[in-house]
């Protein structure tokens, strides 16, 4: 199956700031998908990550708030700019293997604190 | 209506019983449900999936599917308190670009 990094694992940062998460497969992928999980809630998606082209986002979800980039099958980053403390959550990237359907396999997550 | 609807729980079972847990979804047109399990502090793991009506097995764990009534259940075995996670359904619709649609989750506490 699959192999799913994202760095970093987890990060603190300042409100006003912007962090880049960054995931990566060890295997081509057909998609990729950026999800938040507010503690104790269920997942939440913010885009779909495209190859080569722009990210396709969800009600609520802005590019300029989220830039996503996806450079090639088996990388892609989510940026959340301008950050305030309601950006605190936890950050999962997830893929659909090539030959695969539907089912969808999960990073290990970054977990995002804004003070 | 949620699209997707799961009892939040908590669930309590004693160790060794049967643990059922039931999602219901509104989408007629939907194809392919999925159980995903979640432990406190990880990112869900993908532990079955089910396309056709009827029963799929794989170990402990059985989904069953009844696309008449709209709702997709997971029954677990022998509950083991390392079963203790949040349970999370997932559908998907056809030409839905291949996103999910999540339930909220079902605590599951398996008591030893």
């Amino acid at each position: 199956s699959a192999v799913i990094s994202q760095k970093p694992s987890r990060d603190i940062c300042q409100r006003g700031t912007s962090l880049t998460i960054q995931c990566q497969v060890d295997s081509q992928v057909t998609m990729m998908f950026w999800y938040r999980q507010q503690p104790g809630q269920s997942l939440t998606l913010i885009a779909t990550a495209n190859q080569g082209s722009e990210a396709t986002y969800e009600s609520g979800f802005v590019i300029d708030k989220f830039p996503i980039s996806r450079p090639n099958l088996t990388f892609s980053t989510l940026t959340v700019s301008n950050m305030s403390p309601e950006d605190s959550s936890i950050y999962l990237c997830s893929v659909v293997r090539a030959g695969g359907n539907y089912e969808q396999y999960f990073g290990p997550g970054t977990r995002l604190t804004v003070t | 209506q949620k699209e997707v609807e799961q009892n939040s729980g908590p669930l309590s079972v004693p160790e060794g019983a049967i643990a059922s847990l039931n999602c219901t979804y509104s989408d007629r047109g939907s194809q392919s449900f999925f159980w995903y399990r979640q432990y406190s502090g990880k990112s869900p793991e993908l532990i079955m999936f089910i396309y056709s009506n009827g029963d799929k097995e794989d170990g402990r764990f059985t989904a069953q599917l009844n696309k008449a009534s709209q709702y997709v259940s997971l029954l677990i075995r022998d509950s083991q308190p390392s079963d203790s996670a949040t349970y999370l359904c997932a559908v998907a619709r056809a030409g839905n670009n291949r996103k999910l649609i999540w339930g909220l989750g079902t605590s599951l506490a398996v008591n030893p």
